[in-house]
């Protein structure tokens, strides 16, 4: 199986610009994470959605939404980008929310934003 | 606050002997994780751990000490392969993933 994609794998964005980033799992998880990681610093977690058609709020969730409309899919959007929005981006799933369960993560979508 | 501290980079020699460590302070404790990261590539999981003691997978072994708030990742026999960065995330008591910055690992032939 696919486990986990995002695309696009990377992408340079004008500050201003709106931009999605995809994820999808194949694995029927029902809790989804986004996360970005920057130098120096822990994965630091954006969104998160227990189940399809849940979502909330992670650590640094200013400047980002997030929908999920069925249990596959995760986007992540930036309404307005800025420069400190510069980072790599990872989505994740595991099998429940609230548990130990192990998170799965995806190969990763590395942006810049000028 | 909350509060995972790992060495930022370590240097091994190939065949070596590696302990990574890992210390937390969290608003409570559900489990430690270790996972592998390699450069430009997504973390993938390596070990769990929610109670104390040593559990051994392979070349990889994972200890805990709940009362020290102290988990370390033993690495036998390195290979080359083994060159990443190892992570350490601690699960709190709302069973959210607090994650460490994360040790590079450099393996020397």
């Amino acid at each position: 199986t696919a486990g986990i994609t995002q695309a696009p794998t990377s992408q340079i964005l004008a500050a201003g610009r709106s931009m999605t980033l995809r994820c999808t799992q194949d694995m029927r998880h029902n809790a989804m994470y986004w996360y970005r990681q920057d130098l120096g610093l822990g994965l630091r977690l954006i969104h998160y959605s227990n189940t399809a058609g849940t979502t909330g709020k992670g650590e640094v969730p200013d400047g980002y939404s997030v929908s999920r409309a069925n249990t596959d899919d995760f986007p992540l959007t930036l309404a307005s980008a800025v420069p400190s929005q510069t980072s790599v981006y990872f989505c994740a799933s595991s099998d429940s929310a609230g548990s130990t369960d192990t998170q799965y993560f995806g190969p990763g979508t590395r942006l810049t934003v000028l | 606050g909350q509060n995972i501290d790992q060495p930022t980079e370590m240097t091994a020699t190939e065949g070596a002997i590696v302990q990574i460590n890992c210390t937390y302070q969290t608003s409570g404790f559900n489990g430690l994780f270790w996972y592998q990261q390699h450069a430009g590539e997504a973390p993938t999981f390596l070990s769990y751990n929610v109670l104390d003691g040593l559990e051994e997978k392979g070349r990889f072994s994972s200890f805990l000490s709940r009362s020290k708030g102290y988990s370390y990742l033993l690495l036998k026999e390195l290979q080359m392969k083994d060159s990443a960065s190892y992570l350490c995330a601690v699960v709190d008591s709302n069973y959210q993933l607090i994650w460490g910055a994360g040790t590079k690992l450099i393996i020397k032939p």
